[in-house]
Parts: C-alpha cells; sequence; structure tokens
C-alpha cells in the first residue's frame, strides 16, 4: 500500500461546481497534513495545512479524519483558475522533516 | 515573503557531464531539500540539508551528491550526467512542517 494514495483524476467539473478530493494515508502516526496545488509546469505552492477541526479559507475547506486516516479538500464554486493538480502531502512518521507527497489529482474546470 | 530561488529554469547538458544545480533561500531556513518530479511518479525525495555541512539522503540518491557550505545555500550535483536523470529538479525550504518550493529547474540530458 502506499503511503499516500490520491484519485489521480482528471476531474472535470463546470464552473460553478463544488468539487471534493479524498487522499488516504497509511502511516497512523502521522501529524501534519498539507493540500497543495501545482499549475502546470510549475512548482507546488501551498494550498492549506490540515487542522484536526478542520479548517476553510473562502471557497476550500479541509478535513481531517484520522479514525479512517484519510483528509479531503472541498472546493465550491469552482472557477475556471482552480484547474491545477491538488497535491496531498504527510509528514513520515519519526522524522517531522520529511514529507510524503501523493501523487495528485488532476482538476480541469470548464466553462 | 519566502523566496527560493534556482540557478536555472533550463538545462541541456550531455551525458557523462558534471552538472551542477543551485538553490538559494532568503530567509536563514535551516532545512532544505531536492526532489525529482517526474510525470506518474510524482516528487521524490533525492537529499535534504537541515544545517550547514549536514547532509541526509533522501528515497533516491543514488548517482548525486549535494553540498550545504552555506546556511543559505544548498547544491545539487550530478557526477555523470545520465539520460534518466532528465527531469525537473525542484528545491525546497522548511519552515516549520510547510515547505515553499523554487520555480524548479527543468534539465535534460542528451
Amino acid at each position: 500500500r502506499k503511503e499516500v494514495e490520491q484519485d489521480p483524476g482528471p476531474f472535470n467539473v463546470p464552473e460553478g461546481a463544488t468539487v471534493a478530493f479524498n487522499c488516504t494515508y497509511s502511516n497512523s502516526a502521522s501529524q501534519s497534513f498539507f493540500w497543495y496545488r501545482q499549475d502546470c509546469r510549475k512548482e507546488p505552492k501551498l494550498l492549506m495545512s490540515v487542522y484536526s477541526s478542520g479548517n476553510e479559507d473562502g471557497r476550500f475547506t479541509a478535513q481531517l479524519n484520522r479514525a479512517s486516516q484519510y483528509i479531503s479538500l472541498l472546493i465550491r464554486d469552482s472557477k475556471l483558475s482552480d484547474s491545477a493538480t491538488y497535491l496531498c502531502v504527510v509528514n513520515g512518521a519519526g522524522n517531522n522533516r520529511k514529507l510524503i507527497w501523493g501523487l495528485g489529482t488532476s482538476l480541469a474546470v470548464n466553462p | 515573503d519566502v523566496k527560493v530561488t534556482q540557478s536555472s529554469r533550463y538545462l541541456v547538458k550531455r551525458t557523462g557531464e558534471k552538472v551542477f544545480l543551485e538553490c538559494v533561500q532568503d530567509m536563514d531556513h535551516e532545512n532544505m531539500f531536492w526532489y525529482r518530479q517526474d510525470p506518474g511518479l510524482g516528487l521524490r525525495l533525492i537529499y535534504f540539508s537541515y544545517d550547514v555541512k549536514m547532509k541526509e539522503k533522501g528515497d533516491i540518491p543514488e548517482g548525486y551528491s549535494v553540498s550545504r557550505e552555506k546556511k543559505e545555500r544548498f547544491s545539487l550535483i550530478l557526477e555523470s550526467a545520465s539520460t534518466n536523470q532528465t527531469s525537473m529538479y525542484l528545491c525546497a525550504i522548511q519552515n516549520y512542517n510547510e515547505q515553499f518550493f523554487g520555480p524548479g529547474t527543468r534539465l535534460t540530458v542528451l
């Protein structure tokens, strides 16, 4: 089993739609969780950290479910500019300096 | 804002050449990382450093070495470039548990 797994997609949605991505992780000792966004041929950029209580930033909501070992990202009212690859990231066990990266979920928002 | 710069955006080298990729940060962060990213394989950690002159192997260190002589600079070295090292190379710094990346170097080895 991969340490961090994501559905690669692609997810094709119309503008204004709500879309959700899930990501599962294998190490129950992981403590830090993130969503990154990566545009085509660019570097990954931090979208948001994921906290135990869940957190929201505008149209984006992240949730953590420790019992089932997954994190989720919900995007409401999708914009064309949301088209990107979304990377799920989890810290490695016993060493907070290393992060474990998912392969990403591709999102295309269509007019 | 954190700023991470990489010496080249695009680089073309020949098999057997020695290649230096430079990464510079402006925020005095201790932890720096080198990744490569390939389609279908995601980001893979090559080496990281948590202080000057300190280095640790990542998941795929073979064929690479690193140098950290000053805190702000972390260099990745391909001793003898091979075609299978054609990739996007990304440098990152870490602030607490969050990583911030440079723009990447797209290296092609012919």
